[in-house]
């Protein structure tokens, strides 16, 4: 089973549209995770952290699940300007410096 | 304040032939990460430095690769004899302090694109 593992996509959603993903990893003991967004060939960026049961930002909530070792993240009233790929982070245990990547998720929004 | 830079952008390389990618952290951040993104694959983590010492190298291949990360100039990673199996997009994350026991945001340079003939 992979670390970090997501459904790699692509989500073709309208404006406006309410969409989620998810994420599963193996390490039980991980405390911490983190979204990040990575558009095309560009570098990735954070977007959310997640430390506890959930996060809100804006438009953006993260929710974290133990018992099922699952995190997702929610985007609603998508926008264009969303469309990017979804990078679920998880830091692998004994400190946060080496960090697990998904592959990403893709999000392509459309008018 | 400038961001995390990375040069060159884009490397060709023919086989054989050596590669050294160049990192400058951002001001004041004296901890500097190596990640590999293959093509449709997620970045994988090769190395963390801080300044003249390399701190994890649990992720970078044995052979060929090595970082460092002087006290004075950008840190380098250095591929030996690439081969076609090294194209992909390398990036280099720093952040203003280690992340033992809680995160510190790792902020990413724009990243090299090494391809291979």
């Amino acid at each position: 089973r992979k670390e970090v593992e997501q459904d790699p996509g692509p989500f073709n959603v309208p404006e406006g549209a309410t969409v989620a993903f998810n994420c599963t990893y193996s390490n039980s003991a991980s405390q911490s995770f983190f979204w990040y967004r990575q558009d095309c060939r560009k570098e990735p960026k954070l977007l959310m952290s997640v430390y506890s049961s959930g996060n809100e930002d804006g438009r953006f909530t993260a929710q974290l699940n133990r018992a099922s070792q699952y995190i997702s993240l929610l985007i609603r009233d998508s926008k264009l300007s969303d469309s990017a790929t979804y990078l679920c982070v998880a830091p692998r245990s004994g400190g946060y410096n080496k960090l697990i990547f998904g592959a990403g998720t893709r999000l392509a929004v459309h008018p | 304040n400038a961001g995390v830079m990375q040069n060159p952008r884009h490397l060709v390389r023919r086989r054989g032939q050596e590669a050294r990618l160049r990192c400058s952290p951002m001001k004041g951040h004296s901890h500097v990460y190596w990640y590999r993104q293959l093509p449709e694959e997620g970045l994988k983590f090769m190395v963390y430095l801080q300044k003249e010492n390399i701190i994890d190298e649990s992720g970078m291949p044995k052979e060929r690769f090595s970082a460092e990360f002087p006290k004075e100039g950008p840190s380098i990673l250095r591929i030996q004899q690439v081969v076609r199996g090294d194209s992909a997009a390398y990036f280099c994350a720093s952040s203003p302090l280690p992340g033992t026991d809680f995160y510190n945001e790792q902020f990413f340079g724009p990243g090299t694109r090494l391809t291979v003939l």
